[in-house]
């Protein structure tokens, strides 16, 4: 069974913190994002990377790092968490070309930065 | 950038039919996605439609696009109690394929 695996699902954090979440897929996709879910506002996409070692912006980077150094691992960084990062975090993957957009999600990493 | 609308919640009665509009700005839209999140759970995708077709069936869910209009509509047929969950409208441009996703629809259906 194909999968998307994210290492946390709860995570409680103080402010000013480095906080890592890590996803893991193994179905050798070359996409991988990172997006973060808040009531009534949806999922709205951080960061993205369509390669090994390549990463872009997405709608709300601000706060956020990434890291894929390895094809089937993709990092979010939070340098220093606020409380404003409070929220739930997903990982997926997907295809390159016109299935881009078929993505395969994690469970989710709740965060909860105090 | 897109934007994409949908109502936050929708209340149905087991055994009717639920229908979750979409509007979307971005006319190069190509792939249309609905995804479904269940409690405690990732997204997953549901359905997609091609930006060249008005309607695609599968099974209980029918997918109606009005490209003019730029809406998009899932009907789900014979709603269960199962399908209580939130449901999200992503269309994806032709450039990037990357999907925009929308707020999300909470159905619940009521025995």
């Amino acid at each position: 069974d194909v999968k998307v695996t994210q290492s946390s699902r709860y995570l409680v954090k103080r402010t000013g913190e480095k906080v890592f979440l890590e996803c893991v897929q193994d179905m050798d996709h070359e996409n991988m994002f990172w997006y973060r879910q808040d009531p009534g506002l949806g999922l709205r996409l951080i960061y993205f990377s369509y390669d090994v070692k390549m990463k872009e912006k997405g709608d709300i980077p601000e706060g956020y790092s990434v890291s894929r150094e390895k094809k089937e691992r993709f990092s979010l960084i939070l340098e220093s968490a606020s409380t404003n990062q409070t929220s739930m975090y997903l990982c997926a993957s997907s295809r390159t070309g016109s299935n881009t957009g078929e993505l395969f999600f994690g469970e989710g990493s709740r965060l909860t930065v105090l | 950038g897109e934007d994409v609308e949908q109502s936050l919640f929708l209340s149905v009665r087991e055994g009717d039919s639920s229908v979750i509009n979409c509007t979307y700005t971005d006319s190069s839209s190509t792939y249309l996605y609905w995804y479904k999140q269940e409690p405690g759970a990732g997204l997953q995708l549901l359905t997609y439609i091609f930006s060249n077709m008005d309607m695609k069936q599968d099974q209980r869910l029918t997918v109606l696009l009005n490209k003019k209009d730029k809406h998009l509509s899932l009907r789900i047929a014979d709603t269960q109690t199962g399908d209580s969950a939130i449901y999200f409208c992503a269309p994806a441009s032709g450039g990037s394929y990357i999907p925009t996703f929308g707020r999300g629809t909470s159905l619940i259906v009521h025995p």
